[in-house]
């Protein structure tokens, strides 16, 4: 049973333009959010995160927002360069243990 | 940020033989690590955390005498698949957990290992 979804599969966005990548999870007991970047073959890194206590959180050209009634987050890139292009995953997870729960993924093209 | 290695990168086997992958903090003592399956264009789906100096524990559904889990020390974890088959192909992925981890931001992912099963 998926418990975070990423419904998008991919994104295509033109350099210099907005990069909003969406998430969804269905436990109610996950309170940490983090989003990574993945490169094909190897692992993911991380990018920002967020606590359930907070409803933004910004690091530069990213910005994690969530919605805990709608039980949705959604990252945004801004602007969008074209190193950005990659796979980026939500994960999710309670602060009862440190297991992540992983999304299918969105992969993010920008254009030149 | 700390290094986590793995090795090989890329394996291919036979049928029925055993493949042993290396997980390895390079530059801090990993108290937990996990192991990550992920298929193409799927996420990662966690296997199993594995605790230095304990038994691995596995999620619902990860056989464990398929896929043996060692933790001996805490810079390095294994991950042997048994008597692989074609269905075990994939891209096995670990990330650790240090001592003085107290965010889940600090679980470094490794490069993960491509297994390909003939």
């Amino acid at each position: 049973d998926q418990q975070v979804k990423q419904n998008s599969p991919s994104l295509s966005v033109q350099e210099g333009r907005i990069s909003i990548l969406n998430c969804d999870y269905t436990n109610s007991m996950f309170d940490y959010f983090l989003w990574y970047k993945k490169y094909p073959a190897e692992g993911p890194t991380f990018l920002i995160s967020i606590s359930s206590i907070k409803d933004k959180n910004e690091d530069g050209r990213f910005t994690v927002f969530l919605n805990k009634s709608a039980k949705h987050l959604s990252l945004h890139i801004v602007p969008s360069q074209p190193g950005d292009s990659a796979v980026y995953f939500c994960a999710a997870a309670s602060s009862n243990d440190y297991k992540l729960s992983f999304g299918a993924g969105t992969t993010v093209t920008v254009r030149a | 940020g700390a290094v986590v290695s793995q090795h090989p990168s890329w394996v291919i086997c036979k049928s029925g033989t055993s493949v042993k992958i290396e997980c390895r903090s390079l530059d801090f003592q990993a108290t937990t690590m996990f192991w990550y399956r992920q298929f193409p264009k799927q996420s990662l789906m966690l296997m199993a955390t594995s605790n230095e100096g304990s038994k691995a524990t596995y999620e619902q559904g990860v056989e464990k005498d398929k896929f043996l889990i060692n933790h001996a020390s805490l810079t390095l974890s294994t991950l042997t698949v048994t008597s692989a088959h074609p269905e075990d192909s994939s891209f096995y992925i670990c990330s650790a957990r240090g001592k003085t981890s107290g965010t889940y931001n600090e679980q470094f992912f490794g490069p993960g290992t491509r297994l390909t099963v003939l």
